[in-house]
Formats: structure tokens, sequence, C-alpha cells
């Protein structure tokens, strides 16, 4: 059973840089994309960005100067640093792993994606 | 484009089928994903791609896309359906960035 375990500080100045990092146990690391998703209060979720096993990343462009993604395929983890951060940022920070096509019934959909693993989820705050 | 339009809220009576839709030009090229969200939970896969739900998700809640625009329709809702629900897809405009639609509330009355 794939289970995805996150951790990191919970409480930011701001300008200080956030970072998570979520370790995956009970599955291969390779195949899927690792994306870092957020929500903040009472608000809907927000992609951050993603990176597979060999360390390509794609991130989601009104975040793209702050961002980081990277991974460690030896520890089955990937982290997430967002610097600069603000009042804005304030959310809960899930990390996720996506699935980019699958096959059912005979049939293949290249053309859909899903994420049916999460993590706990995070809450980080910024505040001075 | 890189947006998914959902309805802020729905209500459904309580047994009654109730559809929430997820609109956007991606979603001519891709297929969505959907998740409830509990407060303080996080999102739970309940459907994805062509129609599928993952183990433990019952038989209920059920997937379809015409053109820019993707349903989940849950037929017989109960209260324990009483949730946030949002769709998520591929944005179709090269990138690949992810995209999620703004969510929907829905109020089994």
């Amino acid at each position: 059973q794939v289970q995805l375990q996150q951790w990191g500080a919970g409480l930011l100045k701001p300008s200080e840089t956030l970072s998570l990092t979520c370790a995956v146990y009970g599955g291969s690391f390779s195949g899927y994309y690792w994306s870092w998703i957020r929500q903040p209060p009472g608000k809907g979720l927000e992609w951050i960005g993603e990176i597979n096993h060999s360390g390509s990343t794609n991130y989601n462009p009104s975040l793209k100067s702050r961002v980081t993604i990277s991974v460690d395929t030896s520890k089955n983890q990937f982290s997430l640093k967002l610097s600069s951060v603000t009042a804005a940022d304030t959310a809960v920070y899930y990390c996720a792993r996506g699935i980019w096509g699958y096959c059912s019934g005979g049939s293949c959909y290249p053309r859909a994606e899903y994420f049916q693993h999460w993590g706990q989820g995070t809450l980080v705050t910024v505040s001075s | 484009s890189s947006e998914l339009t959902q309805d802020p809220a729905v209500s459904v009576a309580l047994g009654q089928t109730v559809r929430i839709t997820c609109q956007g030009d991606s979603l001519r090229s891709y297929y969505a994903s959907w998740y409830q969200q509990k407060p303080g939970q996080a999102p739970v896969l309940v459907i994805y791609g062509k129609n599928n739900r993952p183990s433990g998700i019952p038989d209920r809640f059920s997937g379809s896309s015409s053109g820019n625009t993707a349903s989940l329709t849950i037929t017989g809702a109960q209260a324990e359906d009483e949730a946030d629900y949002y769709c998520n897809s591929r944005d179709s405009s090269g990138n690949h960035h992810v995209v999620f639609g703004g969510g929907t509330k829905l109020t089994v009355l």
C-alpha cells in the first residue's frame, strides 16, 4: 500500500524559504509524477509543480521564479522549496503521486491524469 | 487554455441524483479526474479517466465527458457525500501544467 508522509517547518517569517519533504513508502518511485499542491485557508487547490524520478521538473508559471522541486531516489523522497514567502503563501501543502495515462478493460487512455495518493498535508503559516 | 470552471455550490436532496460539472478547453484533449474533500482532510480521488473508480469508491459515483465539459454524477446522494469536489486535468496549451477547477461545495439536504 502506497503511503506518502510529509514534513517540514510550519511557521515562517516573511522572506524566509519554505522547505518540505515527502517520503514515499510501499511503491515504486519511477514511472510517476511527484507533485506539490497547496490550498490556502478556505480556498481551492493550486498545483505548485512536479518532478519525475529522473529529475525533470514542471512548475506552475505563477510560482516558477520561487519554486524548486528536487528528488532523492535513493531515499524515495522529493522536496519542495519556495523562496521569499509572504502571507499569501500561507496554506496547507500536500504532496501527491501523479499518474499520467492508464489502461483498463483492454483500452489505454494516455490523456488521463490523476492523483490517487496524497500526503497528510502540512499547514504552513507565514507571519511576522 | 489553463482554466477549469466549476459552479461554486450545488445542493441535492438526500437520495436524489446530482451532477457537478467542470468546463475548460483542456477537457477537449484530456480526461478530467475528480476529488472529494471533506473539512480538514486531504482530497480523495473518486473518478479518473473515461469513468473509472478507485477501489473503495461507491458505484453511485460516475463520470462522463462531452466536448469541453466533464461531469461527476452522484446517483442517490448520501449524507456522507456532502463535501467539496474538485476537477483536474492537464493544460492543453502545450506546457502540460496541471490545473484544478475552483471547486464545488455539495450540500445534501
